[in-house]
């Protein structure tokens, strides 16, 4: 069993739709990370999470530290959110997982 | 400079030859991390440093990789006898300080690392 699962792996949206991506894991993390990599490849850090919610704009990430679970909710879609969203865990043992690919279209 | 500074950009190379890569963190960010992402792929941990000294080196897959960063700023990945395995983008981060609770990982923009 991978110790980061993320879902789902490929996501097809129309504009100004409500997105959830969701980040589940199995190992203790004193923190998680949001990252996004665009199609170019660059990689930036959207939120770090140790406990609750934290929102940023349109995006919206929680973490349940006792279910081992963090979604990424983008509001009001935009084809500039096109992008790969990982999931990167911060633990003894640094993990990531293999990513959402999400394509909004107008 | 402003960012993390990978170099090369592009590294096309062949069966057996040994290959470094650079990154050149943001000034002052103590630490340092290296991964690897496929195509298709979510990045991979490879090895990670708090200073000059490697705190995690778990990830790297063999002994042919081998990091160092011996002046606790720029760091280099060594690769000897590349495999085509080996081609993937090399992708370096630093933060301000390291630890279980780090802070924003900054990204530079990876080396595209191609065996023949």
């Amino acid at each position: 069993k991978n110790e980061v699962e993320q879902s789902p792996q490929n996501l097809t949206a129309q504009e100004g739709e409500f997105i959830t991506i969701n980040c589940s894991y199995s190992v203790g993390i004193s923190a998680l990370h949001w990252l996004q990599q665009h199609p170019g490849g660059g990689i930036v850090s959207l939120f770090m999470l140790s406990s609750g919610k934290k929102k940023h704009g349109r995006l919206i990430a929680t973490i349940n530290i006792q279910e081992k679970h963090s979604s990424l909710h983008i509001t009001a879609s935009h084809p500039r959110d096109s992008a790969v969203y990982i999931c990167d865990l911060r633990s003894i043992l640094m993990r990531f997982g293999a990513g959402t690919r999400l394509t909004v279209k107008p | 400079g402003a960012g993390v500074s990978q170099t090369p950009s592009n590294k096309v190379t062949e069966k057996g030859k040994y290959v470094e890569l650079r990154c050149d963190p943001i000034s002052g960010h103590t630490a340092l991390y290296w991964y690897r992402q496929s195509l298709g792929q979510g990045p991979e941990f490879l090895i990670y440093f708090q200073g000059t000294g490697a705190a995690d080196d778990s990830g790297l897959p063999n002994d042919r990789f081998f990091a160092v960063r011996p002046e606790g700023s720029v760091s280099t990945l060594k690769i000897q006898r590349t495999e085509r395995g080996d081609s993937a983008v090399y992708l370096c981060a630093s933060s301000l300080s390291g630890g279980l609770d780090t802070g924003e990982l900054f990204f530079g923009e990876g080396s595209r690392l191609t065996v023949l």
